[in-house]
């Protein structure tokens, strides 16, 4: 099926840093959409994007959407502890049908 | 507006034994997606439903998994007889989709099964 590889898994940083992440497939996407999972919570909502090139920023928050149709990065500024917590990509297939397919999440802990 | 509730937020059964979880979605959503993480992996879909129908049920793993909605408002999801394999989070969504690129999905907090 198809699967979208997402990394780095996880990642330590100090406040303030800049953090980058990203997420490929082998296959088309239609569009891609980044959500940040707090513990004891389900997945919000962070950036969606639905045009290949698109990019788009949402506060400290900063998506793009490949050109290629196949992979997207999210990069976030200036990192506070807030920020911690599991980032999962997730987008419709071209060809596919209404049913997200996510990535493995990206575990982030921000040091103070 | 109330968001995406999900019922109960932890189950701890026994291999065997039966589980129903249940989810309510944002008032007015005709869009029910069931998803399940287990630990480690990806959040992987099991169905979608429209109003009262299954419009996909592609991703239910076997048939011990029963999706409802009756009347087209909240769905349960029953396992039985749960396995230790079952074990997961199980999250809801829902969506009021106006058009399939601008489908947002809102999701709840999740049910953590336990199987033991």
């Amino acid at each position: 099926g198809q699967q979208l590889n997402q990394s780095p898994q996880s990642m330590f940083i100090q406040e303030g840093e800049d953090v980058s992440m990203n997420c490929t497939s082998s296959s088309i996407f239609n569009t891609w959409l980044w959500y940040k999972q707090d513990p004891g919570e389900g997945p919000v909502l962070l950036i969606a994007l639905y045009k290949a090139g698109e990019l788009t920023s949402n506060g400290r928050l900063t998506a793009q959407f490949g050109i290629t149709r196949k992979d997207s990065f999210l990069n976030i500024s200036a990192s506070i502890p807030s920020d911690v917590g599991i980032y999962f990509c997730a987008g419709f297939p071209y060809s596919g049908t209404y049913k997200y397919i996510f990535g493995t999440g990206t575990r982030l802990k921000v040091l103070a | 507006e109330a968001g995406v509730t999900q019922f109960p937020s932890h189950s701890v059964i026994e291999k065997g034994q039966t589980v129903t979880l249940r989810c309510d979605p944002i008032s007015g959503h005709d869009n029910l997606y069931w998803y399940r993480r287990v630990m480690g992996k990806e959040i992987k879909f099991l169905l979608h439903f429209v109003k009262e129908s299954k419009q996909d049920e592609s991703g239910m793993p076997n048939n011990r998994f029963l999706a409802e909605r009756t009347g087209g408002t909240y769905s349960t999801l029953k396992v039985q007889p749960a396995e230790l394999e079952d074990s997961g989070v199980y999250f809801c969504a829902s969506s009021h989709r106006l058009t399939r690129s601008t489908d947002t999905q809102y999701f709840g907090p999740g049910t953590r099964l336990t199987v033991l």
